[in-house]
């Protein structure tokens, strides 16, 4: 069975404060882990996809990076515009996406 | 280029009613994803739709059901509401290869009295 667990639940940070978030999961047949940001009211937000083990994609302050078992986010001096919930969700081969309960961040002025 | 669209976005509804959901994709994308969103649950998946056909399903009943058009528009539907259906209802689009992302709509706020 497909799972995906977020770690933490919920982080605050410093504004310039960096850290990582962690998204450990086991599927087989990978064909890609998906990164969303999700603002209250509104739906997931397309980040990165990693496709295999070693992949490394940033944007702005984001670095989103890919192990067999593990992908982390990645975010570098924050501010808080980049106050959301990050979610991520890797895709088994012919099945549909598997979503994490997601991390809550909030980044304080 | 537009985003995907879901109407209505906020919906109220009593117990034993039914309602219908719209979600208009991202153009020229042939694939629609259903999603329920609660607190407790996180995103759960319904179904997938791709060229009007249910390739994807969910462990979710039977009250649960969709239908795509031939525009790739796509609508849910929900028999015989229950309270443990409030939840905001998510549609997301893609060209339908799976390494390719899925796009997300703001989705529809269902709420059941």
């Amino acid at each position: 069975e497909d799972q995906v667990t977020q770690s933490p639940e919920a982080l605050r940070l410093q504004e310039g404060e960096s850290s990582s978030l962690n998204c450990s999961y086991t599927v087989s047949g990978l064909r890609g882990l998906f990164w969303y940001r999700q603002d209250p009211g509104k739906g997931p937000e397309f980040l990165f996809t990693l496709y295999s083990a070693g992949e490394e994609k940033e944007k702005e302050r984001l670095k989103a990076t890919l192990t067999k078992k593990e992908s982390f986010l990645h975010i570098t001096a924050p501010k808080p515009e980049d106050s959301a919930t990050y979610l991520c969700a890797p895709r088994p081969s012919a099945r549909q996406l598997t979503f994490g309960s997601g991390t809550q961040l909030t980044v304080l002025p | 280029k537009a985003g995907v669209t879901q109407t209505p976005r906020y919906l109220i509804k009593t117990r034993g009613q039914q309602v219908t959901l719209s979600c208009s994709p991202i153009s020229g994308h042939r694939s629609v994803s259903w999603y329920q969103q609660t607190p407790g649950q996180g995103l759960q998946f319904l179904f997938e739709y791709f060229s009007e056909t249910q390739r994807n399903k969910g462990n979710f009943p039977g009250r649960f059901s969709g239908r795509q058009f031939s525009n790739s528009r796509s609508e849910m539907n929900v028999s015989t509401l229950e309270l443990g259906d409030s939840a905001l209802y998510l549609c997301a689009s893609s060209t339908g290869t799976p390494d390719q992302p899925q796009h997300f709509g703001d989705g529809t706020r269902l709420s059941i009295l």
